[in-house]
């Protein structure tokens, strides 16, 4: 079975902090997927990054940037000086090969005050 | 870039009554799905749906839903009866044959509210 376990419910930065969220998974699974994705108020669910268990190199993509370490089996994500527009929740999701379902973490939910 | 579209964005009905929601995936993707998030919970898997036929669903996936790509563009998600419970944003997702060249591309939701 598959599990996604974001730790933090809710944080609250003021703007221009750096900020974590962390990521522990589980599966059995030799290959998987990993997900970040962003729900903002207007409650779409928008695509950040994905990463294979095959590709533990860390990536930096403007403001965001993603630790992956398979030996703690944790995928966490940093955005480096917040901004209000952050304020979102975040969810790291799992998928396996084949048709792949994926499963989501609870959420965390990020408040950037100005 | 293309997207998955779902219609309604918002639907009303009572319960007991049946719905049907609409999606419509990128068109050259080969995987569906469809998941469901109750308000301020986590998105939940309901189904998934390969090559004219379910892959995979959850255990909230009972009877009373049921899933159809009836034309080759369109995927459906039927609830015969609805529940109080099926309150819920119900989303679409597709994606193409490889994960590594197409990740998961979500619709923006249908809102179904039960009464």
């Amino acid at each position: 079975a598959q599990k996604v376990t974001q730790a933090q419910t809710e944080i609250s930065v003021v703007e221009k902090e750096d900020v974590t969220l962390d990521c522990v998974y589980e599966t059995r699974d030799t290959t998987y997927y990993l997900f970040w994705y962003k729900q903002p108020p207007s409650g779409e669910l928008v695509f950040l990054i994905r990463r294979n268990s095959f590709d533990e190199q860390n990536e930096i993509s403007g403001r965001y940037s993603w630790n992956f370490q398979k030996s703690t089996s944790s995928f966490n994500f940093t955005i480096t000086a917040s901004q209000v527009v952050d304020s979102a929740v975040y969810f790291c999701a799992l998928s396996g090969g084949g048709a792949g379902k994926s499963t989501f973490g609870d959420g965390t939910t990020l408040t950037v005050k100005p | 870039e293309p997207e998955v579209t779902q219609t309604p964005s918002h639907q009303v009905t009572q319960m007991g009554q049946e719905v049907i929601l609409r999606c419509v995936p990128i068109s050259n993707h080969l995987y569906f799905y469809w998941y469901r998030q109750i308000l301020g919970q986590k998105v939940e898997f309901l189904v998934s749906f390969y090559n004219n036929e379910i892959s995979e669903k959850s255990e909230i996936f009972d009877d009373q839903f049921s899933v159809e790509r009836p034309d080759g563009s369109n995927f459906t998600l039927k609830i015969r009866s609805t529940k109080l419970e099926d309150s819920a944003m119900y989303f679409c997702a597709s994606r193409g044959k490889n994960w590594d060249n197409s990740p998961l591309h979500f619709g923006n939701g249908t809102r179904l509210t039960v009464t």
